[in-house]
């Protein structure tokens, strides 16, 4: 069964701060892909990222980046130099190649104070 | 060019009565989700559309949660006979295809309070 965890509920943080999100992930597949959604105060679900099990390369999009690790099972997520927009609670989720469904992981609220 | 739209946005209804939300899909996915949103927590997976193939109505909650979706595209989940714990955030998302290669696109979702 397919399981992912983000142990940090919510993590409050000073503008101009970096703030790391923690995803860890089970599965038992080999081909699977990994996750980030941004929830606004708004309420839509906002597709941030996607990475495939096969492919480790850590990526930066802006003051956004991620960390796959397959060692250790995990996908962070680190904002830098974080903005007040930046508040929202954030989702890694997972989706096994076979599998019908994407399982999210609890999220996390990141608000960023002025 | 449209999202993913669902109605009502609110749904207020008392206990023991049915309801039933909608979500109209972008135009061309073949793939929907229904999922719910309990009050701080994270999504929880409900069922899955794909094409014209028998749904995935594995993570429907009771016999009292039901769904279909019609023409391929507009989908109706009814709640019947609701409960105070059937109280969340009801999101439905499309994708062009199945969700492992492809992003959800996710409605606004409808939130649903149960008296």
């Amino acid at each position: 069964a397919q399981k992912v965890t983000q142990a940090q509920t919510e993590i409050s943080v000073v503008e101009k701060e970096d703030v790391t999100l923690d995803c860890v992930y089970e599965t038992r597949d080999t081909t699977y892909y990994l996750f980030w959604y941004k929830q606004p105060p708004s309420g839509e679900l906002v597709f941030l990222i996607r990475r495939n099990s096969f492919d480790e390369q850590n990526e930066i999009s802006g003051r956004y980046s991620w960390n796959f690790q397959k060692s250790t099972s995990s996908f962070n997520f680190t904002i830098t130099a974080s903005q007040v927009v930046d508040s929202a609670v954030y989702f890694c989720a997972l989706s096994e190649a076979a599998g019908n469904k994407l399982t999210f992981g609890g999220g996390t609220r990141v608000l960023v104070k002025p | 060019g449209a999202g993913v739209s669902q109605s009502p946005s609110n749904k207020v209804t008392e206990k023991g009565k049915d309801v039933e939300l909608r979500c109209d899909p972008i135009s061309g996915h073949t793939a929907l989700y229904w999922y719910r949103q309990s009050l701080g927590q994270g999504l929880e997976f409900l069922i899955y559309f794909q094409g014209n193939s028998a749904p995935d109505k594995s993570g429907l909650p009771s016999d009292r949660f039901s769904a279909e979706r019609t023409g391929g595209s507009v989908s109706t989940l009814t709640i019947q006979r609701t409960q105070q714990e059937d109280s969340a955030v009801y999101l439905c998302a499309s994708s062009p295809d199945r969700a492992p290669y492809s992003p959800l696109h996710f409605g606004n979702g409808t939130r649903l309070t149960v008296t």
